[in-house]
C-alpha cells in the first residue's frame, strides 16, 4: 500500500513568485491536511480537506490556499512568496471525515521550500 | 496552558537507560492526544492516538498515559536504544492537530 506522496520534495523560488505544492493521500483515505514546519517552531496547521471541501483553516494569511479534488489529490498554493515562507510543508491523511476523527494521521515526507 | 508544550527539549541517553518525556496541553474541549516519531529524512509516523481519560497504550517497549482532566500525557522509552534516536511529537485534536516543538531523543551505544 503506497504511502502519502508529496511533490515536489525540493524547490527554490524567489520572493515574490507563487508555488504549488501536491500531495496524493493513501488510496481510500478521503481527508488531507497540511502542515507547515519552519525552524523553531512546531508544525502548524494550515488546512484541512474532506470530500473537496476545506473544513478547518488555521491562522494563515490568504496568501495560503489549497484545494482537493474528486480523486482526493490536494494542493496547496502560496502566493507572493516571503522569505518567511521557506519551511518544509507536510500533508497527511486519514480515513475519517474530520468530524468524530480520533484516527490517525499518515504523513509524506514534506515539500522543502526555500524562498531567495 | 494554551498551546501544546513538551518537555524536556532534547534528552540525551545511553542505551539501555529509560526515559520519559512530558506532553501539557489545555484540559479544556479535549478531544484526543496523539503522539508521533519522526525520524530524520523521514516522515513522521504515528505511535498512539489516546481519547480517554486513564489511557495507557504499549507499543513494543514505548507506552503513554494519558491524563485528560490535568492535561498531560507522559510518553515512556524503557531499555532505549539507538535505534530510537528521533524527535517525539505530541499533539491535541482532531485531524487539525496543535503540535508541540518536540523532544529530540539521542541515544549513545
Amino acid at each position: 500500500k503506497a504511502g502519502v506522496t508529496q511533490t515536489p520534495r525540493y524547490l527554490i523560488k524567489t520572493r515574490g513568485q507563487q508555488v504549488t505544492l501536491s500531495c496524493s493521500p493513501i488510496s481510500g483515505h478521503r481527508s488531507v491536511s497540511w502542515y507547515q514546519q519552519t525552524p523553531g517552531q512546531g508544525l502548524q496547521f494550515l488546512f484541512e480537506y474532506f470530500s473537496e471541501t476545506q473544513r478547518n483553516k488555521g491562522n494563515f494569511p490568504g496568501r495560503f490556499s489549497g484545494r482537493q479534488f474528486s480523486n482526493s489529490r490536494s494542493e496547496m498554493n502560496v502566493s507572493t512568496l516571503e522569505l518567511g515562507d521557506s519551511a518544509l510543508y507536510l500533508c497527511a491523511s486519514s480515513l475519517a471525515p474530520p468530524v468524530h476523527n480520533t484516527g490517525e494521521l499518515f504523513f509524506g515526507e514534506g515539500s522543502r521550500l526555500t524562498v531567495l | 496552558i494554551l498551546n501544546v508544550e513538551q518537555s524536556p527539549q532534547s534528552l540525551h541517553v545511553q542505551e539501555g537507560d529509560s526515559t520519559n518525556f512530558t506532553c501539557s496541553f489545555p484540559s479544556s474541549n479535549f478531544y484526543a492526544l496523539h503522539w508521533y516519531r519522526w525520524e530524520t529524512a523521514k516522515s513522521p509516523e504515528a505511535l498512539f492516538v489516546m481519547t480517554l481519560n486513564g489511557d495507557e497504550k504499549k507499543k513494543g517497549r514505548i507506552s503513554a498515559t494519558l491524563n485528560t482532566k490535568e492535561g498531560y500525557s507522559y510518553l515512556y522509552i524503557k531499555g532505549s536504544q539507538p535505534e530510537d534516536s528521533a524527535t517525539y511529537l505530541c499533539a491535541q485534536g482532531g485531524t487539525a492537530l496543535i503540535f508541540g516543538k518536540g523532544t529530540t531523543l539521542s541515544v549513545s551505544s
